[in-house]
């Protein structure tokens, strides 16, 4: 079956750095994504990986192994406004996405 | 503002009643897509639209029904609610070519609660 694990919450202090792990079990594979959403909002798109390594965008980056069915966020220099659910998702063969359950990131002053 | 954008916001329905959420976006995507997203659990996919006049069937289809007949409409019916059908509904689009087939666009979402 196809599935995409990530842990349910973390918590973190504002201004460090925060890693959030997902590891992917999909038929095929064509790209690992991470949404961000806000309590009460839509997700909004992160970054998308294909190919292994790292992809940095500000102070967000993500990184992906293929053979090892694993990425990961990372956020530094972490803000309050950071708080909020990150989504990862794969896309399988079919180019549909199996989205993980979210991982809830609470930022403490 | 481009974008997509879902009605109504919330809802309370009594079960066994019909219901139409409604969902249009300007941005020209050529797809579609409407998710139930249900806590603890992921964003599951209930029908998806390629293009104009096409659908196809996701994860949950059942109990659902989409139709397609512009690009920018896609509107999902409820055709008899259950209290399982209890969920926040997003509504996505993207390009079908290119980069921006991998970006989706979500719509603020539409609370429904059956009673």
């Amino acid at each position: 079956g196809q599935n995409i694990d990530q842990p349910t919450e973390m918590t973190a202090t504002e201004g460090a750095i925060v890693q959030i792990n997902c590891t992917y079990q999909t038929s095929g594979f064509n790209g690992l994504f991470w949404y961000q959403q806000h309590a009460g909002e839509a997700p909004t798109f992160l970054s998308y990986n294909v190919l292994d390594g790292l992809e940095e965008k500000g102070r967000f980056s993500s990184f992906l192994s293929r053979s090892k069915g694993y990425s990961y966020l990372l956020l530094k220099e972490l803000q309050m406004k950071d708080s909020a659910s990150y989504l990862c998702a794969g896309k399988d063969s079919n180019y549909q996405l199996i989205w993980g359950a979210g991982t809830k990131l609470i930022i403490k002053p | 503002i481009a974008g997509i954008t879902q009605a109504p916001t919330s809802q309370i329905l009594a079960a066994g009643r019909r219901m139409t959420l409604r969902c249009t976006q300007d941005m020209r995507h050529n797809a579609m897509y409407w998710y139930r997203q249900d806590l603890g659990l992921g964003l599951r996919l209930i029908h998806y639209s390629n293009t104009a006049g096409t659908t196809g069937k996701g994860e949950v289809p059942d109990g659902y029904s989409v139709s397609r007949a512009n690009t920018d409409d896609f509107p999902l019916t409820l055709a008899s609610a259950v209290p399982s059908q209890t969920s926040v509904y997003f509504c996505a689009s993207s390009d079908s070519t290119g980069v921006g087939a991998n970006v989706l666009t979500f719509g603020a979402g539409s609370r429904l609660t059956v009673l």
